[in-house]
This record gives structure tokens, C-alpha cells and sequence, in this order.
């Protein structure tokens, strides 16, 4: 079975302190996988879109990495305003009426304070 | 960038009525969307798939007669929430696929409540 699951649930962090967010995924036939942030009361925000092991992206404070069996979202010397909650998605390689179907892990609730 | 206006925002219905969502792409055409519905504190959950002039496509255990999703052109697709209860209210998301080589955007979401 397909599945998509992201460590920890929730992360606090002290302003400045570094870390990193884990998303873990056992399918086959990887499309992609998504990292998207989301406020409260608010839709998914698009970051990155990873397609192959060893790919890497950079926003900001944002870097995203991923290999074969996970992908990990590294944050470096956060703010407040990154607090959020961060999300990951993969896209299966499937055709007919599971085209484009995302599978989303369970989200990290990331709190940055001052 | 892409940009996917969804409304209401925020509604609150009587239990036993209906209630309409909206979902357009405003600067592309969608090939396909997406109605997710997320429960406080959890992640989003696939409800339908939807290709423009075809039926929706449901996920599993979801009711097809509760949930009337209609994706009528390129840039529209509506969910309507028949005969609403209170175990309904939840936060609606919708999301659009431009094509194979590009991103999803999401909407930002219609918070429903029933009384």
C-alpha cells in the first residue's frame, strides 16, 4: 500500500535554530513529490516539487532534498513567520481516472518562536 | 503565477439544506481538479477527481449523492453539498492541474459550518 508519512507532528523551534522536517513515502512509481506550507484557515502554498534522488531546491531559508525513500525539508535559522504548517505530497505514476492524484503525508506543524 | 479563486470562503448553512462551492482558475485553463476536505489539525483528504465535460471520479467511501461535483469548462468546477448535517462541516479545499508538465495551485478553502 501506498503510503506517505511525515516526522515529527509537531516541531517548536527557537528562532535561529536550525532543523529539518522528514517526509518518508513507500510507493511505486514516484511522479514527483510536493512540499507545500500551510497557514491556518488557508490553502496549501506551493515551495518545491522534487522528481528524482538527489534532486535539491532553495527558497529563502527553505531546502528541500530528496532520495529514494524520503525527502527532508531543511530549515535554516527559521523566523517567526515561518511558523506554519508543512506539508509533502507525492504524485504516483498512474493513468486513467488516478491521473495527477497527490497523496499527502499528515503535515508538521512547525512553531517558531522569538 | 497561477491562481485558483475558490468561494465562499467561509459559510454557514441549516442542516437539510444545500450548499454550493465554487472553483475557478483565473489566468489558465485546468485539465483537471481536485476537492479535497480537511478535518482540524489533519491533513487534506481526496474527495474527487474532476475532468473538464466528464463525471467526477470519487474516493472510496465517499457518497457521490451527498457530494455533486460539476466541472462544466476549463476554468469552473463546483462542489455542492446536498442536504447538508452537522458532521459535514469541515474546510473544502479545491485544487487545479494545468497540464502534465506543470505545478497543482490550490484554492484557499471554504470553511463550512451547519446548524
Amino acid at each position: 500500500e501506498d503510503q506517505v508519512t511525515q516526522s515529527p507532528e509537531a516541531l517548536r523551534l527557537q528562532e535561529g535554530e536550525s532543523s529539518s522536517l522528514n517526509c518518508s513515502y513507500t510507493v511505486s512509481g514516484l511522479r514527483g513529490l510536493f512540499w507545500y506550507r500551510q497557514d491556518p484557515g488557508k490553502g496549501p502554498e506551493f515551495l518545491f516539487t522534487l522528481y528524482s534522488a538527489g534532486e535539491e531546491k532553495e527558497k529563502e531559508r527553505l531546502k528541500a532534498t530528496l532520495t529514494k525513500k524520503e525527502s527532508f525539508l531543511h530549515i535554516t535559522a527559521p523566523k517567526p513567520e515561518d511558523s506554519a504548517t508543512y506539508l509533502c505530497a507525492v504524485r504516483l505514476d498512474a493513468g486513467g481516472t488516478s491521473y495527477g492524484k497527490l497523496t499527502f503525508g499528515q503535515g508538521t506543524i512547525l512553531t517558531v518562536h522569538p | 503565477g497561477a491562481v485558483v479563486s475558490q468561494h465562499p470562503s467561509r459559510v454557514i448553512c441549516k442542516s437539510g439544506t444545500s450548499v454550493k462551492i465554487e472553483c475557478r482558475s483565473l489566468d489558465f485553463q485546468a485539465t483537471t481538479m481536485f476537492w479535497y476536505r480537511q478535518f482540524p489539525k489533519k491533513s487534506l483528504m481526496l474527495m474527487a477527481t474532476s475532468n473538464e465535460g466528464s463525471k467526477a471520479t470519487y474516493e472510496q467511501g465517499v457518497e457521490k449523492d451527498k457530494f455533486l461535483i460539476n466541472h462544466a469548462s476549463l476554468t469552473l468546477s463546483t462542489l455542492t453539498v446536498t442536504s447538508a448535517h452537522p458532521e459535514d462541516s469541515s474546510f473544502y479545499i479545491c485544487s487545479a492541474l494545468q497540464g502534465q508538465s506543470y505545478g497543482y495551485t490550490f484554492g484557499s478553502g471554504t470553511r463550512l459550518t451547519v446548524v
